[in-house]
């Protein structure tokens, strides 16, 4: 079935770098485009960028830009998102996502997120 | 940054019951709106796209609809599996923006 599977969850200390997998499968990773979000424990949805797997662009949400880098290995369909200069403040469920139809829709497959906490 | 204002944050009721949700954007996103349902310790799940679209596979209980600034989720006939959080969004903007939430909890 068409379903993104996440790395498992994280440690870091503040400063550090995470780098989160999202491995596609049941769909033709290339025609898609995904995105990546995340939520603090109890909290709402921020959304931090999206990226064409087809041709690489990407694009980022002004908060996480300079921080964030999404990128993808198209032979094994699967996504990256890494982000640098950890704070606790980012501690959070990560969820990469397939964005539905075209490049402005919603997220109709989500990965099962995964946990990054941040701390000294 | 467009803002997505949920309303009520929790709500209470019983099964068989019509429930209402209301989003409103702070400035007008036409129909590029989505619904989201989600379970503690689960990632959402998506309901509805472009404002009132059922996603395939949603039961038909559930209906959206609005445009510009001002959008509702209803469930017609509420199902014990239906208590949950909802979450509007929207993706006519960058950055794309979701509501604070809505907890749908036992009466």
């Amino acid at each position: 079935q068409v379903q993104l599977v996440q790395s498992g969850a994280e440690v870091k200390k503040p400063g550090a770098s995470v780098k989160v997998s999202c491995k596609a499968s049941g769909y033709s990773f290339s025609n898609y485009h995904i995105t990546w979000v995340r939520q603090a424990i109890g909290q709402g949805f921020e959304w931090m960028g999206w990226m064409n797997p087809n041709s690489d662009n990407t694009g980022y949400a002004q908060k996480f830009q300079g921080r964030v880098t999404i990128t993808r290995n198209t032979s094994i369909s699967t996504a990256y998102m890494e982000l640098s200069s950890l704070t606790s403040e980012d501690t959070a469920v990560y969820y990469c996502a397939r964005i539905r139809e075209w490049a402005r829709d919603a997220f109709d497959i989500w990965g099962q997120g995964t946990v990054v906490i941040v701390s000294s | 940054d467009i803002q997505m204002t949920q309303s009520p944050s929790t709500l209470s009721a019983s099964v068989g019951d019509r429930v209402t949700i209301t989003c409103r954007a702070s400035q007008s996103i036409t129909r590029w709106s989505a619904w989201y349902q989600q379970k503690p310790g689960k990632a959402p799940k998506l309901l509805i796209y472009k404002a009132s679209t059922l996603e395939s596979g949603v039961p038909s209980r559930f209906s959206g609809g609005g445009s510009g600034t001002e959008f509702t989720l209803t469930i017609s006939s509420l199902q014990p599996d239906d208590f949950a959080t909802y979450y509007c969004q929207q993706y006519h903007t960058y950055p794309w923006t979701f509501g604070q939430g809505t907890k749908v909890e036992v009466k």
